[in-house]
């Protein structure tokens, strides 16, 4: 079993819609939780960063995480055309510098 | 201000030859970290460099081995490549103080193919 599990997609919805990706872990010891958007033959880009449990909003974009069932959610409202990238979750441990990355879901957001 | 900067932006090389791979943190950052990403994967870590010196390392064989300068930007050699190498390399910066270590902003990558 991976450290990190993450529907590869491809996920594909229309113009508008919400959408959610997910990432489940197996080490309960991950404190800092991590969303990348990346367009392709690009870097990763951060775009929400999380300590713990709770929620953390950001314009379109909401980070979940739920530390007692080891899940993590990134929703995207009103989702764009620009949105379709693959998306990334990744976390670390308290005291280490090594991110932990999901293997990416891939997003289409078809006008 | 400047985002990580890495060079080149691709690289073709042969079996059992070296490279050497570069990058420039974003600035008013101390630490860089590398990363493989392998074709439909999530990045791997590789390891991390602060203060000059390699301060985590990830499931990586010697080959792989790294430098930092004292302007922070760092290099990542690999020697004796194989085929698997073949992989888009991440440059990643982080300021070493309080939670923003935690976050890490990645360059663009160099794109390695090894024949």
């Amino acid at each position: 079993q991976k450290e990190v599990e993450q529907d590869p997609g491809p996920l594909s919805v229309p113009e508008g819609a919400i959408v959610s990706l997910n990432c489940t872990y197996s080490n309960s010891a991950f404190q800092y939780f991590m969303w990348y958007r990346q367009y392709s033959r690009k870097g990763p880009e951060l775009l929400m960063y999380t300590y713990s449990s709770g929620n953390k909003e950001d314009g379109r974009f909401t980070a979940q995480v739920d530390k007692s069932s080891k899940y993590i959610s990134l929703f995207i409202r009103d989702s764009q055309p620009s949105d379709s990238a693959t998306y990334l979750c990744a976390m670390s441990l308290a005291g280490s510098y090594q991110l932990t990355f999901g293997k990416g879901t891939k997003l289409s957001v078809i006008p | 201000d400047a985002g990580v900067t890495q060079s080149p932006t691709h690289l073709i090389k042969t079996r059992g030859q070296q490279v050497t791979l570069r990058c420039s943190p974003k600035s008013g950052h101390d630490t860089v970290s590398w990363y493989q990403q392998a074709l439909g994967q999530g990045p791997q870590f590789i390891f991390q460099y602060y203060e000059e010196e390699e301060r985590q390392r990830g499931n990586f064989p010697d080959r792989f081995s790294g430098h930092q300068f004292p302007n922070y930007s760092s290099e990542l050699n690999v020697n004796a490549l194989l085929l698997g190498d073949s992989a888009l390399y991440l440059c990643a910066s982080s300021l070493d103080f309080g939670t923003q270590k935690e976050t890490q902003y990645f360059g663009p990558g160099t794109r390695l193919l090894v024949l």
